[in-house]
């Protein structure tokens, strides 16, 4: 069974300064695709990036890069140059394939507040 | 494309009674997704459809509710005998899976917000 941990409930960065936000997943498959999503306070998941466990490099989207050290099955979320935008709850997230989201397991997700 | 649907947007209902929420994915997606997320949680599946066919429910999904994707186009989730516990955010997903091995993107809905009093 997989699991994602993130363990920041909730985080403060200053406008257009950079922001870590710390995922683990726990997973025994030898395949997997790991995801961030975006919720703002209207309640829309927005996704914002992914990563295949086969992936040699860091997936980045913009100002967002995902971290992905697979020997300690982090996938941190870089969110360079904050934005008061950017405010919202952020969910880490792992499907058992690559391909697939069959199965996709959330975080229970960190509070991120941008600071004018 | 308009995205993903959901209606409607909110629902309170007694206990006991029936409900039944409606998600239109975007046209043409394949997969479409249902999710149930409560206060403070992040979503957590129950089903998904590839085109008409139910291939996963969670064993979240009790025996009181069902989903339905009659034509592989909009799909319905129905509760049956509602109880508070059912209080959440219901969230449905769409994409899609055109070829391997590239991953595919979910696009999710506004949801659907039930209060069970």
């Amino acid at each position: 069974a997989q699991k994602i941990t993130q363990t920041q409930p909730g985080m403060f960065v200053q406008e257009k300064e950079a922001v870590t936000l710390d995922c683990t997943y726990d997973t025994s498959d030898q395949s997997y695709g790991l995801f961030w999503y975006k919720q703002p306070s209207s309640g829309e998941m927005i996704f914002l990036i992914y990563q295949g466990s086969y992936d040699e490099q860091n997936a980045t989207e913009g100002r967002y890069s995902l971290n992905f050290q697979k020997a300690r099955k982090s996938a941190n979320l870089v969110i360079s140059a904050s934005q008061l935008g950017d405010s919202a709850m952020y969910f880490c997230a792992a499907s058992p394939r690559e391909t697939s989201y069959d199965k996709v397991i959330f975080g229970p997700g960190t509070s991120l507040s941008v600071i004018p | 494309d308009t995205g993903v649907s959901q209606n409607p947007r909110h629902k309170i209902t007694k206990r006991g009674q029936n409900v039944t929420f409606r998600c239109d994915p975007i046209s043409e997606h394949n997969r479409l997704y249902w999710y149930r997320q409560t206060l403070g949680q992040g979503p957590e599946f129950l089903t998904y459809f590839q085109n008409e066919a139910q291939l996963e429910k969670s064993r979240l999904l009790s025996d009181r509710f069902s989903a339905e994707r009659p034509k592989g186009s909009f799909s319905t989730l129905e509760i049956q005998r509602t109880e508070q516990g059912d209080s959440a955010m219901y969230l449905c997903a769409s994409s899609l899976v055109v070829r391997l091995p590239v991953g595919e993107t979910q696009y999710f809905g506004p949801g659907t917000r039930l209060l069970v009093l």
